[in-house]
């Protein structure tokens, strides 16, 4: 079955840098990845999303890279800020054509002064 | 606006006492979506409601566990005779539609569980 992993639990970064948050998934027939952000004690909230047919798609310093070829997905957050500090999930679909999805275990984004 | 809504925000119970999560999706939303976050993990999927129908019920854990939507809106996951290992926090999503498109999955705050 379909699978999605991180490849670290906590990322720390220096406010203004840049972060770079990566995942993998299993199924190569995945069409659509999205990622989540959950901050303490809230439901995560979407953040931006990508198709198969695209390798990169970028929203407000955000950006996110699909490479279909090694089943890799990541999430850049550009000049990282105090308020990005939260729990990235990526998510792909349990069933294509649905929005049933398999999230993967989160990676904690920690921003340092 | 009014997003997904969840009741209670906390819940602390004792093992083997049953006890009932609520969740009020946004206005409108058709599908319903049912999760269980423990500690430090992922999300994991329970439930699935397609308007009051549950099409995939493949992630509940045992038959402790059931939930119900009734009028295409509220919805409630009820565990029976709760363990310990039952603690996390349950989320609850809504999209506009679960079926033959992808749709934003909205969450709700979720609700705290701690079984004693």
């Amino acid at each position: 079955g379909e699978s999605v992993g991180l490849h670290l639990p906590t990322l720390s970064v220096q406010e203004g840098d840049n972060s770079i948050i990566n995942c993998a998934y299993s199924n190569s027939a995945s069409d659509y990845f999205i990622w989540y952000k959950q901050e303490s004690g809230k439901g995560p909230q979407f953040i931006i999303d990508i198709r198969s047919n695209m390798d990169k798609r970028q929203g407000q310093r955000v950006t996110v890279l699909l490479n279909k070829t090694v089943k890799h997905l990541s999430l850049q957050i550009a000049a990282t800020q105090p308020g990005d500090s939260a729990v990235y999930f990526c998510a792909v679909p349990r069933v294509l054509n649905t929005d049933k999805l398999i999230f993967g275990t989160g990676t904690r984004l920690q921003v340092f002064p | 606006g009014a997003g997904v809504s969840q009741s209670p925000s906390n819940k602390v119970t004792e093992k083997g006492k049953d006890v009932e999560l609520r969740c009020d999706p946004i206005s409108g939303h058709t599908a319903l979506y049912w999760y269980r976050q423990s500690l430090g993990q992922g999300l994991e999927f329970l439930i699935y409601f397609q308007g009051n129908s549950a099409p995939d019920k493949s992630g509940l854990p045992s038959d402790r566990f059931s939930a119900e939507r009734t009028g295409g809106s509220v919805s409630t996951l009820t565990i029976q005779r709760t363990q310990q290992e039952d603690s996390a926090v349950y989320l609850c999503a809504s999209s506009i539609t679960g079926t033959n498109s992808y749709n934003e999955q909205f969450f709700g705050p979720g609700t705290r569980l701690t079984v004693l």
